[in-house]
């Protein structure tokens, strides 16, 4: 258990829909990120987050957003989805201090879009 | 053009064999780490490396920074089934405040 929690496990929803992802970092961490994982294929960084504020971007779409709550939980919104969004989403945190960026990932969100 | 190269992508050998993933790269890394991940569940980290040179050791996997930290490897000794999973490197590029993933190896470790 590392400590990092999303919510839900599994989502499936139609195309043009709306979704929020929810997580909540270990305690004490300050950031959070959002990985993108399609089937068969590495993680790909969306965004994150360090204390409420956006700190780095990368590849996330004009329909996806995100936020960081004062409690340090974090969301991610999908709209207007479309079938290609279907992926494994994960969170992970991090203390951010020194150079080691070391993550620790919650357990992913499967979502499917039909 | 992915920052950090993983080779081999799959590997598929039998319980017992030795095996080595390679983590390639131009750019010159200020740590590099290594996760695995399970079907289905978050990758898990298992070492991070920041001297140049630097091996660790983690019951039979074996890690490796290159001199110029540029690369990496991970050695498993006498591979077990439980070994299976996804392979992720991940390094932070010298000057940058982020950390980027290799696409992974895919290891399949055969009774």
């Amino acid at each position: 258990d590392s400590g990092v929690t999303q919510t839900p496990k599994h989502l499936i929803t139609a195309t043009g829909q709306r979704v929020t992802l929810r997580c909540s970092p270990r305690s004490g961490d300050l950031s959070v990120y959002w990985y993108q994982q399609s089937l068969d294929q590495g993680l790909q960084f969306l965004i994150q987050y360090y204390n409420g504020e956006e700190r780095a971007k990368g590849n996330i779409l004009e329909r996806f957003s995100a936020q960081q709550f004062p409690d340090l939980h974090s969301e991610l919104n999908l709209s207007s989805l479309e079938l290609g969004d279907s992926a494994l989403y994960f969170c992970a945190s991090s203390v951010t201090s020194g150079s080691s960026y070391e993550q620790y990932f919650g357990p992913g969100t499967r979502l499917t879009v039909t | 053009t992915q920052l950090l190269e993983q080779s081999p992508q799959f590997l598929s050998i039998q319980e017992g064999e030795n095996l080595t993933v390679y983590c390639n790269s131009s750019s010159v890394f200020s740590s590099l780490q290594w996760y695995r991940q399970e079907p289905g569940e978050g990758p898990v980290l298992l070492v991070t490396v920041v001297t140049g040179g630097e091996v660790k050791k983690l019951k039979r996997l074996t890690f490796q920074f290159g001199d110029a930290r540029k690369d990496s490897s991970l050695h498993i000794t006498a591979a077990q089934p439980g070994d299976t999973g996804l392979y992720l490197c991940a390094g932070v590029v010298r000057g940058a405040q982020k950390l980027v993933f290799g696409q992974g190896t895919r290891l399949t470790i055969n009774p």
